[in-house]
């Protein structure tokens, strides 16, 4: 089973729309949990992190965690065309540092 | 300020060829990561230093080999290229460890034919 795993996508949405993007991952001593964000050609930037269960809002995004279901989301409110990119979901174990990624997931928003 | 800085931009190698993607950071983070990204498969971690001095693998870490140079910088060598690792490959750096957020290099995109 591959570490963390994403929706199979790509996503459509239309202009306007909330954006619901997917996330689960195995190991439980996961601690630090992070959406990435990758426009073609370019490099990932970080969005959105939470550790704690519960959501974590920063403007049109949310961040979900939920620990016990080892099940973290990130939802697009009011969804935009300059939304449209491969995000990415990662998790970290905090006891060696490593950073793993999901394959991602690309969101096209329609105008 | 350039943040992570990776060297070089593109590169086309000949099989069996070998050579070095260097990576350098001056933000003073401690944690350090390789990764490639094909088509389809996101970010494969292939190795990466938690701390200098320290490497370990990840992913992917079968026809590569890195070195962790001093704490700005992380090295990764091919031996021995194969057309398999065609690939667009990222370095990165956290301050620490994967609490905090990583910030990554512009990336290179290699060729082995």
């Amino acid at each position: 089973q591959k570490e963390v795993e994403q929706n199979s996508g790509p996503l459509s949405v239309p202009e306007g729309a909330i954006a619901s993007l997917n996330c689960t991952y195995s190991d439980r001593g996961s601690q630090s949990f992070f959406w990435y964000r990758q426009y073609s050609g370019k490099s990932p930037e970080l969005i959105m992190f939470i550790y704690s269960n519960g959501d974590k809002e920063d403007g049109r995004f949310t961040a979900q965690l939920n620990k016990a279901s080892q099940y973290v989301s990130l939802l697009i409110r009011d969804s935009q065309p300059s939304d449209s990119a491969t995000y990415l979901c990662a998790v970290t174990l905090l006891a060696n540092s490593k950073l793993t990624f999901g394959k991602g997931i690309t969101l096209s928003v329609r105008p | 300020n350039a943040g992570v800085t990776q060297t070089p931009k593109f590169q086309v190698l000949k099989t069996g060829q070998s050579m070095t993607l260097q990576c350098a950071q001056d933000m003073n983070h401690n944690s350090m990561y390789w990764y490639r990204q094909d088509p389809g498969m996101g970010l494969r971690l292939i190795y990466y230093s938690a701390s200098e001095g320290t490497t370990d693998k990840g992913e992917v870490p079968n026809g590569y080999n890195v070195s962790r140079l001093n704490k700005r910088e992380f090295s990764l060598r091919l031996e021995s290229a194969a057309p398999s690792q065609t690939s667009v490959y990222f370095c990165a750096s956290s301050s620490q460890g994967g609490d905090t957020e990583a910030f990554f290099g512009q990336g290179t995109r290699l060729t082995v034919v």
